[in-house]
């Protein structure tokens, strides 16, 4: 069965660099939702998208933006990067919003330097 | 202050021990997640309950909506179940508890 794709896996950015993630859900889901994990930490919700628009959102940062296409694909857009973004950032996607089984990618690997 | 609060924080048990982990929350929900994480690994969703009780395998997850407790249970514990645990609740939010880190020894 087909599962939430993030793409890149892994990515390595400079300080003050941009970074886009993307977040693939399973098909026929309309909630996408973005979270960022650091190193020993618990996962912080940044911010959830239904039917492209932004639901929820989070503790995300102003230099961080994020949108959901047509097609329900979500991209997580990082700017001025700072070595605290790196993280696993994990997406996940679920059929409507509130109490329905939600699926975790495996999580992009941002590392700055 | 937590919405959602788990205990125990850590958790070492021998193989074939009864594990329960326990799981509070002060919000309003719709639903609450059992999720798993193993070292180095992505987020796996193990139970998602909003009444009573689900068992996958040697999993049991249950829920008592009055008291805003859920409770996850692993049954014959094998090393392979080592991992963080969180419980997450869903209602106009994500709260994603503090996770139990369980190691289980062989």
């Amino acid at each position: 069965a087909a599962g939430v794709i993030q793409s890149p896996r892994h990515l390595i950015k400079e300080k003050r660099e941009t970074a886009t993630l993307k977040c693939y859900p399973i098909p026929r889901h309309d909630t996408v939702y973005w979270y960022q994990q650091g190193p020993g930490q618990d996962p912080q919700f940044l911010i959830s998208f239904y039917e492209k628009m932004q639901s929820d959102k989070g503790s995300i940062p102003d230099r961080f933006s994020a949108q959901q296409f047509s097609d329900y694909h979500s991209e997580l857009n990082m700017s001025s990067l700072e070595l605290g973004d790196s993280a696993l950032y994990f997406c996940a996607s679920s059929p409507g919003t509130y109490g329905n089984t939600i699926y975790f990618g495996e999580g992009s690997w941002l590392t700055v330097v | 202050k937590n919405e959602v609060e788990q205990s125990p924080q850590n958790l070492t048990a021998q193989e074939g021990e009864f594990i329960t982990i326990n799981c509070s929350y002060s919000v309003g929900i719709s639903a609450l997640h059992w999720l798993q994480q193993h070292p180095g690994g992505g987020i796996v969703s193990l139970f998602m309950l909003s009444s009573g009780k689900k068992k996958h395998g040697r999993l049991i997850a249950t829920i008592n909506i009055q008291e805003k407790h859920s409770s996850l249970h692993i049954t014959a514990s094998h090393p392979r179940d080592s991992a963080v645990y969180i419980c997450a609740s869903t209602g106009n939010q994500f709260y994603f508890g503090t996770g139990t880190s369980l190691t289980v020894i062989p």
